[in-house]
């Protein structure tokens, strides 16, 4: 597509519930990364997919974070027995390469957990 | 790992006046972007520069790779310029590490 796609936009979940958010990177960008934005707070790194070699998970939070994509197209975080410091913006941005070119992020999605 | 720290925290500004954002970052890089987040959250690309200089509009950017930092102006500024300006950058083969973040405030 045109440009980084997210769903859902918002989502609020009761704590311990299983949550899934979906990217839809721009067409033919190999690699997509994950980022989390607390409140106020910048932008904090969680896992990025590089072609088909293996992500780099090093910025998940903990093992309830997972995520997955499928070749070069769509990716999915799932977070498992959500918490409440879970509540964030998740951005998801796909670039040409890891090396090289800019970033476009989408537009989020805002994840309140009651 | 690469430090990134903007400054200023904070800005408020009259419509019509000029600023100047600064981002210092504490290790060479092939990779530096500046971001404007609109209040509403979105991230907007307005610079890949790791080098050099570049204008868009009423924005411009300069980086001096050498001297590890990077200047965004702001001229003329309207209140639709508020939000929050990041400055990114990639120290080899790993994924953008953003500053804190430059908040302005543009009052008509």
């Amino acid at each position: 597509g045109a440009g980084v796609s997210q769903s859902p936009s918002n989502k609020v979940t009761e704590k311990g519930k299983d949550v899934e958010l979906r990217c839809d990177p721009i067409s033919g960008h190999t690699a997509l990364y994950w980022y989390r934005q607390r409140l106020g707070q910048g932008l904090e790194f969680l896992i990025y997919f590089q072609g088909n070699s293996a992500p780099d998970k090093s910025g998940l939070p903990s093992d309830r974070f997972s995520a997955e994509r499928t070749g070069e197209s769509v990716s999915t975080l799932t977070i498992q027995r959500t918490q409440q410091e879970d509540s964030a913006v998740y951005l998801c941005a796909s670039s040409l390469a890891v090396a090289g070119g800019g970033y476009t992020f989408g537009s989020g999605t805002r994840l309140t957990v009651v | 790992g690469i430090q990134v720290e903007q400054s200023p925290p904070d800005l408020i500004l009259q419509e019509g006046a000029n600023s100047t954002l600064r981002c210092n970052f504490s290790d060479s890089v092939n990779n530096l972007q500046w971001f404007h987040q609109n209040p509403w959250g979105q991230l907007i690309n307005l610079f890949y520069i790791p080098s050099g200089t570049k204008q868009n509009g009423r924005l411009s950017a300069t980086t001096v790779a050498t001297e590890r930092y990077s200047l965004l102006y702001i001229s003329s500024s309207q209140t639709t310029d508020s939000g929050v300006y990041f400055c990114a950058v990639r120290p080899g083969n790993t994924p953008l590490v953003f500053g804190k973040g430059t908040r302005l405030s543009v009052i008509a």
